[in-house]
């Protein structure tokens, strides 16, 4: 256990559907993070959220939609997704101004788009 | 443009010793974090070094040389448990902001009997 947990852990979903995947932490840090990990591929930054304050949008389709209403909770909003988002969806937190200071990962959520 | 290499694959025998080699080309360095990952679970944080040099941790060592852009993930009297996929990252903005990762595709390690 890492205190970082994601639900649901696994989704199937048509293109036209719409879902959520939700992300919590229970080690009390202001930064959360997601990630996208396709299969031999690097882990894709997608969104950072400092303080609730989203600081990172790394040119990530709108049909992608993140919220994060307060430091202990991230949500990712999808819809009208492609197959090729179909994936396993990271998301993680640290608490930024310690050198060293690791990102904690959840256990993430697998998507396949239908 | 950012770059990190990782061999795709290795294959070690139980209780040898196994050598995971990571370069890097980045715009910035603040630290190279080691992550291992077994299948279907999250990353999990080994090792960071941000001087050069050799860190050791239990049956876990990683080196770092920031003049040529390398690092390498030392295990040794390896379990089967070691089996998993080990993650190279370096981190190219400053302690004190929300640090940007960029992550070598990985490593999967067999461990055979």
């Amino acid at each position: 256990e890492t205190g970082v947990t994601q639900t649901p852990r696994h989704l199937v979903m048509g293109m036209t559907n719409k879902k959520s995947l939700k992300c919590e932490q229970h080690l009390g840090h202001n930064a959360m993070y997601w990630y996208k990990q396709s299969a031999k591929k690097p882990l894709e930054l997608m969104f950072v959220y400092n303080f609730k304050e989203q600081t990172e949008n790394n040119s990530v389709p709108s049909r992608f939609s993140p919220e994060c209403p307060n430091s202990s909770h991230l949500f990712l909003h999808l819809h009208t997704l492609q197959p090729e988002d179909s994936a396993l969806y990271l998301c993680a937190s640290s608490r930024p101004g310690l050198a060293g200071n690791e990102q904690f990962f959840g256990p993430g959520t697998r998507l396949t788009v239908l | 443009g950012q770059n990190i290499d990782q061999p795709t694959e290795m294959t070690a025998t139980e209780g040898a010793i196994v050598q995971i080699n990571c370069t890097y080309q980045t715009s910035g360095f603040n630290g190279l974090f080691w992550y291992q990952q077994h299948a279907g679970e999250a990353p999990t944080f080994l090792s960071y070094n941000v001087l050069d040099g050799l860190e050791e941790k239990g049956r876990f060592s990683s080196f770092l040389s920031r003049s040529k852009g390398y690092s390498y993930l030392l295990l040794k009297e390896l379990q089967m448990k070691d089996s998993a996929s080990y993650l190279c990252a370096v981190r190219v903005s400053p302690p004190d902001s929300n640090y940007q990762l960029i992550w070598g595709a990985g490593t999967k390690l067999i461990i055979k009997p």
